[in-house]
């Protein structure tokens, strides 16, 4: 266990359905982060947080839309998703951001599968 | 932009052999260096961080090297096992870890 838990680890949903991605760390760190993983890609960093506020998005569709009520939780609400966002969507933690040589703690994922 | 590298994309070797996977990037301008390992499915561990400073890190059977100079890094793993199959990550940042920047991974099968 490494201490970033995120439900659920499968999902599958319509196009028109909405649905949210919930992620809990517990190690106390101050800085979350959101990553797509597409089959065969490179992890793609969508969205940071740090001490409960977004501090970057990658050009992500507003289709995705990300919460972060306090430092231990963060959520990745969806709707309207298209085919193409069906990927493995992991959570990350870092104990501060911005940190030169801060280590990633990553969670298990949630593999969508967008019908 | 930076761009990372990992050749080959899938690696399959039997148990007992010592191997090596492969990282390239296009820009030395960075300041460290990790290997991550992923299960399938599940989510990355890191395995080794190297600082810019630094030629080499070690743990366990694992061994990683970085050339800043040539934009390459190699992981060295030791008397392989079945266990170690999994997809191996490297990934490269100019400072902090939300800058980081992944490769594609090389999926190693190691058979019993």
């Amino acid at each position: 266990e490494t201490g970033v838990t995120q439900t659920p680890r499968h999902l599958v949903m319509g196009m028109t359905n909405k649905k949210s991605l919930k992620c809990e760390q517990h190690l106390g760190h101050n800085a979350m982060y959101w990553y797509k993983q597409s089959a065969k890609k490179p992890l793609e960093l969508m969205f940071v947080y740090s001490l409960e506020e977004r501090v970057e998005n990658n050009s992500v569709p507003s289709r995705f839309s990300p919460e972060c009520p306090n430092s231990s939780h963060l959520f990745l609400h969806l709707h309207t998703l298209q085919p193409e966002d069906s990927a493995l969507y992991l959570c990350a933690s870092s104990q501060d951001l911005g940190k030169t040589g801060e280590k990633l703690f990553f969670g298990s994922g949630t593999q969508l599968s967008v019908l | 932009k930076q761009e990372v590298t990992q050749i080959p994309a899938a690696l399959s070797v039997p148990e007992g052999e010592n191997l090596v996977l492969n990282c390239s990037f296009t820009d030395s301008a960075i300041y460290n260096l990790q290997w991550f390992r992923q299960d399938p499915g599940k989510g990355l561990t890191s395995l080794l961080l190297i600082q810019s400073s630094q030629r080499e890190q070690t743990s366990g059977r694992l061994n990683a090297s970085l050339d800043k100079s040539s934009g390459r890094s190699t992981l060295y793993i030791a008397a392989s096992q079945p266990g170690d199959s999994a997809t191996y990550l490297c990934a490269v940042s100019p400072g902090s870890a939300r800058q980081l920047t992944f490769g594609s991974g090389t999926q190693l099968t190691v058979l019993p």
